[in-house]
């Protein structure tokens, strides 16, 4: 089975911070996404990789940067956090070209005060 | 707007009970995925339909897609408590896009 982890299930942060979010995969998946969801908005994709040290904007990318140095690792990061960013932030990664069945990772519920 | 938007928004049966829940979208697609969230946790791809298939089961999992309606259902025969969730339709126009998801209650 394929197997998606998330560095932290709960994390609190302040206000300027700068934030790693990690994510890895062990199925040698080519693609890799960060999403944020919030109630009411659904789910948001943020950034996503096709390959290593590639990376493409989602839909909502502004405050965030990411980082693939490895296949199996998708870092999001957040330069500066601010309270607006407050959210579950859902890792994925899929194995086919586009956007066949992705799998997830269990969620960082990230809380900046 | 979203691009699939789920419908009802939460939905409340009894064990035994089905379940429908229906996703509309706007433009074309590839094919049409569902998942399922359990409270605060990731999703789980629950089965892919494509543009040219009209029907698909898995297990007591029956979704369909009218791709002239621009509509997907999905039904969970005789449910069980352990069916409550969040369900969410995915759509590829091109990238997946995610609806708001229907939220089910099943009651023991």
């Amino acid at each position: 089975d394929v197997k998606v982890t998330q560095s932290s299930r709960y994390l609190v942060k302040r206000t300027g911070e700068k934030v790693f979010l990690e994510c890895v995969q062990d199925m040698d998946h080519e693609n890799m996404f960060w999403y944020r969801q919030d109630p009411g908005l659904g789910l948001r994709l943020i950034y996503f990789s096709y390959d290593v040290k590639m990376k493409e904007k989602g839909d909502i990318p502004e405050g965030y940067s990411v980082s693939r140095e490895k296949k199996e690792r998708f870092s999001l990061i957040l330069e500066s956090a601010s309270t607006n960013q407050t959210s579950m932030y859902l890792c994925a990664s899929s194995s086919q070209p586009g956007q066949e069945t992705q799998y997830f990772g269990p969620g960082t519920r990230l809380l900046v005060l | 707007s979203q691009q699939g938007e789920e419908d009802p928004q939460a939905l409340s049966i009894q064990e035994g009970e089905n379940a429908t829940m229906n996703c509309s979208y706007k433009t074309s697609i590839n094919n049409l995925q569902w998942y399922r969230q359990n409270s605060g946790r990731g999703l789980v791809h629950l089965i892919l339909i494509r543009s040219n298939e009209r029907e698909k089961h898995s297990g007591r999992l029956r979704v369909t897609l009218d791709t002239s309606k621009k509509s997907s259902s999905l039904l969970i025969t005789a449910s069980r408590a352990a069916d409550t969730a969040s369900y969410f339709c995915a759509t590829d126009p091109g990238k997946l896009i995610f609806g708001q998801g229907t939220e089910l209650s099943v009651k023991p």
